[in-house]
């Protein structure tokens, strides 16, 4: 079984959209998960640390359920600018990525 | 100024042959990782070293082999390339474990 689980998606919803995605993990012991932005033909950029319940940044919400093993990433009202793979992931490992198209 | 470094930024080769990918990172971090992303864009990790010890090894052929000279700069050297090998290699680096990771722009290697 894989640390990490994403759901691949894709995913494609309308501008001003609000959507959800999940991550499962394995290790119960892992403490810090992260979610990470991946335009095409670049790297991984850091979005959001989720250390403890959960974390938001503007239009962006990370939550971490430590009871059922997930943790999720929300984002409200979006932009065309926030299509991108995202990435889900603890200290070492990642997840599939999921990624969104904003369609104006 | 640039945090993670890697060179070079394109390499293409011929099966059978040994290449090697640099890392380098002045952000001061302790933490340094290797990470393979395949056409599948699944980004999976190969090694980490802290403080130029190697702490994960994940199970990659031993023609991969990772040399940490110093805290600040992770390298990859790869014997007998094969065409598996083609992919994104990205090096990343981390304050410590349990930290985020930032990432260097990539390696792509393509091996003919």
């Amino acid at each position: 079984r894989k640390e990490v689980e994403q759901d691949p998606g894709p995913f494609n919803v309308p501008e001003g959209a609000t959507v959800a995605f999940n991550c499962t993990y394995s290790n119960s012991a892992s403490q810090s998960f992260f979610w990470y932005r991946q335009d095409c033909r670049k790297e991984p950029k850091l979005l959001m640390s989720v250390y403890s319940s959960g974390n938001e940044d503007g239009r962006f919400t990370a939550q971490l359920n430590r009871a059922s093993q997930y943790i999720s990433l929300l984002i409200r009202d979006s932009k065309l600018s926030d299509s991108a793979t995202y990435l889900c992931g603890n200290q070492f490992y990642f997840g599939t990525g999921t990624s969104l198209t904003v369609i104006p | 100024d640039t945090a993670v470094s890697q060179t070079p930024k394109y390499l293409v080769t011929q099966m059978g042959n040994d290449k090697s990918i640099k890392c380098e990172q002045n952000l001061g971090h302790d933490t340094m990782y290797w990470y393979k992303q395949d056409s599948k864009k699944f980004l999976k990790i190969m090694f980490s070293y802290n403080n130029k010890e190697l702490i994960i090894n994940e199970t990659v052929p031993n023609r991969f082999s990772p040399k940490s000279p110093d805290k600040a700069h992770l390298n990859l050297h790869i014997n007998s390339l094969e065409l598996g090998d083609s992919a994104v290699y990205f090096c990343a680096s981390s304050q410590g474990r349990g930290y985020e990771q930032y990432f260097g722009p990539g390696t792509r290697l393509t091996v003919t």
